[in-house]
């Protein structure tokens, strides 16, 4: 099967414009998390959709928002882009939510706010 | 919701020497318990994982152990190489809000 994909994997961008990334889960999986990871901050879980519906929101800004398609290929959008916002973004699937699956990473999206 | 605490941040230690690192947990629902390897510029990666009918599980020269009263459980590494060297996640999913709660990780170094 193949792994779980994220496009685009690199992205610059200035203060105030907005983004979205793209997250393809491995095949069979429906629940898709994501998280941003910037250095010395670990994993900060931002949401997790399961079958097109937000399961679980972490401490994000509004700014912050996903979605899932009928597919599960997910993406996240960021708007009004900050300095701080600077960080790679990580998404990871699995079967379903809860049930103790294995998570799966995608290589991440790398995105720098200039 | 889960607070789950990892320890130490950094870890230091000679080739051949054994690493653990301790992760402790608040939610006594949470019952799943992997942990994450992520090289320098790779994604994160699983490399063993428990569930809470477990006391231990172990896989070559990794082992991880889950002491469900006192909430915390631990990975051991035995005849660390340099190879080892990354940064180590631990996480405890709850069973009640159904996802992953991962430790701020732990930096190993493996000195040859």
């Amino acid at each position: 099967k193949a792994g779980v994909t994220q496009t685009p994997r690199y992205l610059i961008k200035t203060r105030g414009q907005q983004v979205t990334l793209s997250c393809s889960p491995i095949s069979g999986h429906r629940s898709v998390s994501w998280y941003q990871q910037t250095p010395g901050q670990g994993l900060q879980f931002l949401f997790e959709y399961f079958s097109e519906t937000q399961r679980n929101k972490g401490n994000f800004p509004g700014r912050f928002s996903g979605r899932q398609f009928s597919n599960s290929r997910s993406e996240m959008n960021v708007s009004t882009l900050e300095l701080g916002d600077s960080a790679l973004y990580l998404c990871a699937t699995r079967l379903r939510t809860g049930g103790g699956d294995t998570q799966y990473f995608g290589p991440g999206t790398r995105l720098t706010v200039l | 919701g889960e607070n789950v605490e990892q320890h130490p941040s950094t870890l230091s230690v000679q080739e051949g020497d054994s690493a653990v690192i301790k992760c402790t947990y608040s939610d006594s629902a949470s019952n799943y318990f992997p942990w994450y390897k992520q090289e320098l510029g790779k994604r994160p990666q699983l490399i063993i994982d428990i569930r809470s009918n477990v006391g231990e599980k172990k896989d070559q020269r990794i082992a991880v152990t889950l002491n469900k009263t006192a909430k915390h459980f631990s990975l051991h590494i035995t005849e660390t190489q340099p190879e080892d060297s990354a940064v180590y996640f631990c996480a405890a999913e709850s069973s009640t809000l159904g996802r992953l709660y991962f430790g701020r990780g732990t930096q190993l170094t493996v000195w040859p």
